[in-house]
């Protein structure tokens, strides 16, 4: 089956860091870019960031550029990212996707999602 | 305010054919493959379409997508209640360099 598992998410104050993980199984992942989503309480799905496989390329959203890292150990069929700075307005559903083919063609599979709330 | 621009609510009844549309520009929709995701809260969202019309294995034929110029839409026949979802499309972005999605569209089944 194929499966994508998100965890560390939690409670941070503004400024602070947090390291999000997702765990992949069920297919090749070093063949797959992959993808950050989030969703803030309230609002529509917005992309955060891509790698791509083996690494090569990376994009990321203006909102999070510099101070989001997103990177992969295919050796462990994982995903992270790096969160630092945080801000309030970083308080959100994050989901771990993965791209088919290229992330230009769509996202077909999701984790379930792991929250991260930024606050005093 | 999104990139791409959807409605945010449609409705129709059981039975009926609903279609939801997305507007963008030629630096995404234009020049880019669009998909559609259906999520309900609290849950993870799934892909409907990809490619712009392709249905990923197990997603009913119900459901269908096309593009003209830098608009799209997802076409959804025989109305069911369990259709009753928040719906997104997204493309990519030359200019932006990155994944944009619309702001959504919440579908009722009346």
């Amino acid at each position: 089956e194929v499966r994508l598992v998100e965890s560390g998410g939690g409670l941070v104050k503004p400024g602070g860091s947090l390291r999000l993980s997702c765990a992949a199984s069920g297919f090749s992942f070093s063949s797959y870019s992959m993808n950050w989503v989030r969703q803030a309480p309230g609002k529509g799905l917005e992309w955060v960031s891509t790698i791509s496989g083996s690494s090569n390329y990376i994009f990321d959203a203006e909102s999070v550029k510099g101070r989001f890292t997103i990177s992969r150990d295919d050796a462990k069929s994982s995903l992270y990212l790096q969160m630092d700075s945080l801000r309030a307005d970083d308080t959100a559903v994050y989901f771990c996707t993965r791209a088919v083919i290229t992330v230009t063609k769509g996202m077909d599979v999701w984790g379930q999602g792991t929250k991260v709330t930024v606050s005093s | 305010q999104s990139v791409l621009t959807q409605p945010p609510s449609a409705s129709g009844t059981p039975g009926q054919r609903v279609t939801i549309s997305c507007s963008g520009r030629r630096s995404n929709i234009g020049s880019n493959f669009v998909s559609w995701y259906r999520h309900f809260p609290g849950a993870a969202p799934k892909l409907l379409i990809y490619s712009n019309n392709q249905r990923p294995p197990g997603v009913p034929d119900r459901f269908s997508g096309s593009k003209s110029g830098t608009s799209a839409s997802l076409a959804i026949s025989g109305l069911q209640s369990e259709d009753e979802a928040h719906y997104y499309c997204a493309a990519w972005d030359d200019s932006l360099n990155g994944v944009v999605f619309g702001g959504g569209t919440k579908l009722t089944v009346l």
